[in-house]
């Protein structure tokens, strides 16, 4: 079983600064099966970033996703409000088919 | 517009059994797998089943597998959970989710979640 975990936990950030997010794998996992998530307070989580780099369909450019083989990085270049969220980080695998990290917030400092 | 409806949430007792269900629109049903996530308030998320398009392949976490019962009906565009022998740790908002990947090379790729239906909560509390 690939765990993820997610850190830091909490991060405290302005706006204006650039956050960077970092999800590391037990085992190496393929960039193709690596994906990140924003969940705002009260709402479903919305895809953001999937193949470790490749950004969804309407999702901003300041959203940036990098890394290979165990350590993945999700990067925000300039923190606006609605940014500060929960992010997940999420992996396809065999058993269990998929599971998801533990989730960093972002809060506002 | 692609949208995913989850209902059925509710209160049950311990060892009851809920049904979700999952109504799906804008996108041709067959096409896509479809999957079921949970988050327990204020915690994370977990995956815990899974329903390809045409074949109906299943796969389940360990915490709800001989449990709960994943299927589907592509006649209504819908996925169903069957929840049995529920227990306080259920306790969750359940999220269902399109499965989406592209083919290359062969194999699929680039799986990714997108989008998730806005949840229904399952309250199971003596």
């Amino acid at each position: 079983e690939i765990v993820l975990t997610q850190s830091p936990g909490t991060l405290s950030l302005s706006p204006g600064e650039r956050a960077t997010l970092s999800c590391r794998a037990s085992q190496s996992v393929s960039s193709s099966y690596l994906a990140w998530y924003q969940q705002r307070p009260g709402q479903s989580p919305r895809l953001l970033i999937y193949g470790a780099s490749i950004r969804a369909t309407g999702i901003p450019d300041r959203f940036s996703g990098s890394g290979s083989g165990t350590d993945f990085t999700l990067t925000i270049s300039r923190l606006e409000p609605e940014d500060f969220a929960v992010y997940y980080c999420q992996q396809y695998g065999t058993s269990p088919r998929y599971s998801f990290g533990q989730g960093t917030k972002l809060e506002i400092k | 517009e692609v949208q995913l409806v989850e209902s059925g949430g509710g209160l049950v007792q311990p060892g009851g059994s809920l049904r979700l269900s999952c109504a799906a629109s804008g996108f041709t049903f067959t096409d896509y797998a479809l999957n079921w996530i949970r988050q327990v308030p204020g915690k994370g998320l977990e995956w815990i089943s899974f329903i390809s398009g045409v074949r109906h392949t299943t796969y389940y976490a360990d915490s709800v597998k001989g449990r709960f019962a994943i299927s589907r009906d592509n006649a209504k565009n819908s996925v169903f959970l069957q929840m049995n022998n529920l227990r306080v740790e259920d306790t969750a908002v359940y999220y269902c989710a399109r499965d989406v990947s592209d083919y290359i090379g062969g194999a699929y790729s680039l799986i990714r979640f997108d989008p998730w239906g806005q949840g229904t909560l399952v309250t199971v509390s003596s």
